[in-house]
This record gives C-alpha cells, structure tokens and sequence, in this order.
C-alpha cells in the first residue's frame, strides 16, 4: 500500500534521448510536485500542480514537461537529455495549505 | 528569497550521546517548518511540522522547536538506527505550497 510510487526507480540513457518519469499517488491528495535532488543531495522544487493544474514552474527548462492526467498521477517526460540532468527526480503529494508533502523513493536518472 | 541553512553538515555521535541539529532561516511569512529523514536510496520521510515561535514537538528519541530565525532537532539518547539525513524545509505564506530545503545534516551515530 506504497502512498506515493514513482516509476522506474533508475533510468540510464545517452544523451539527447527522450524519457518520462511515472508518479501515483493514492493518498487522496490534491496538490503533487517534482523535485530534483543534485550530487550535493540539495532537493529542489520543479514543479507542482493542484487538481490538475500547473501552479508553479520554477524557471525549469522548457525540455522538462509536466503532465498531470488525473489528480492522483503526475508524470514528467525529459526531451532531449543532457549531463546535467543527471540526479535523482523525486515526486511528492500533498493535502491543500500547509499539510507535510508526502514524497516517493525518487528515480535516479543516469546520463551517459 | 526565501533561505534554510543547515549545520553541521555532518555529526558523528556515540550510541546515547545526545546532541542538537540546527536549521536556520529567512523567510517572507513563515507558514510552516518541516522536519524530514531521509535514509540512502529512498525519499525524505516527513517527521514535524512547527507553525509559529515557541511551539514544539517530540517523537521518541526527536524533539524538534522553532523560534522565529531558528529551529532544533534534539536527538536524545541516540540510537544507531537514527543515522541518516535530516532535512530542514520552510513554507512561506505566499499563497503557494513549494517547500525550500536546506542541505541536510548527516548524522551517524556508532554502537
């Protein structure tokens, strides 16, 4: 009964490939995000969306495209790749206000 | 901009040695200050939330406590299976959800 799954869990490719990331969550929650964690382990917000809608794009490049077909699953599909997308993406949930963000085990991507 | 700094980056303690991790922060209106753990391979497990200044909150061997710059984890009493990363993230009130982390503190703690 994982509350929040992501898919793969590692993913490596060449670079200027194309690849997506899967998110469910079956918390119930209205709002889910993506975060990126870097070598030096710093997470930071990409994306989030509420009931389907974007509501913050944190200046990511426009390679990135979020995709939220339901309110219980949120993808990610990467054009493109580069080196420096190399980390590990995280997908969380969480409830409306200042509810805790619920997050998944991450899909490390490898860039080679 | 919204800022978390964490210190140290790591701490090395013996099994019952107890000790503070701090996080430290700017913020434009705090909504909310979150404790996570986060164990090697997997994602960050939520631990607290703190609202406002002077509020606490404990959880076994953790007590975490805000002030209006500032927050602890106090770790009492440590036990080895307390090693892994503990991540500070702040909420501004600015209408929108986002989480800003800091570093993280590596803890270890010996038998």
């Amino acid at each position: 009964d994982t509350a929040v799954s992501q898919t793969p869990k590692y993913l490596v490719t060449q670079m200027g490939n194309d690849k997506s990331i899967k998110c469910e969550q079956n918390l119930g929650h209205d709002t889910m995000y993506w975060y990126k964690q870097d070598s030096k382990k710093f997470l930071k917000i990409m994306f989030s969306y509420n009931n389907k809608e974007l509501i913050i794009n944190e200046t990511v490049p426009n390679r990135f495209s979020p995709k939220s077909p339901d309110k219980a699953h949120l993808n990610l599909h990467i054009n493109s790749l580069e080196l420096g997308d190399s980390a590990v993406y995280f997908c969380a949930s969480s409830g409306t206000g200042n509810q805790p963000q619920h997050f998944g085990d991450g899909t490390r991507l490898s860039i080679l | 901009e919204d800022q978390v700094t964490q210190s140290p980056e790591a701490l090395r303690l013996q099994e019952g040695e107890s000790s503070s991790l701090n996080c430290s922060y700017t913020v434009s209106g705090l909504r909310g200050l979150f404790w996570y753990r986060q164990d090697p391979g997997k994602g960050p497990e939520f631990l607290f939330t703190l609202y406002s200044a002077g509020e606490e909150k404990e959880k076994e061997r953790l007590k975490a406590t805000l002030t209006k710059k500032e927050s602890f984890l106090h770790i009492t009493a440590p036990k080895p299976e307390d090693s892994a990363t503990y991540l500070c993230a702040v909420q501004a009130n600015t209408g929108f959800q986002k989480l800003v982390f800091g570093t993280g503190t590596r803890l270890l703690v010996s038998p």
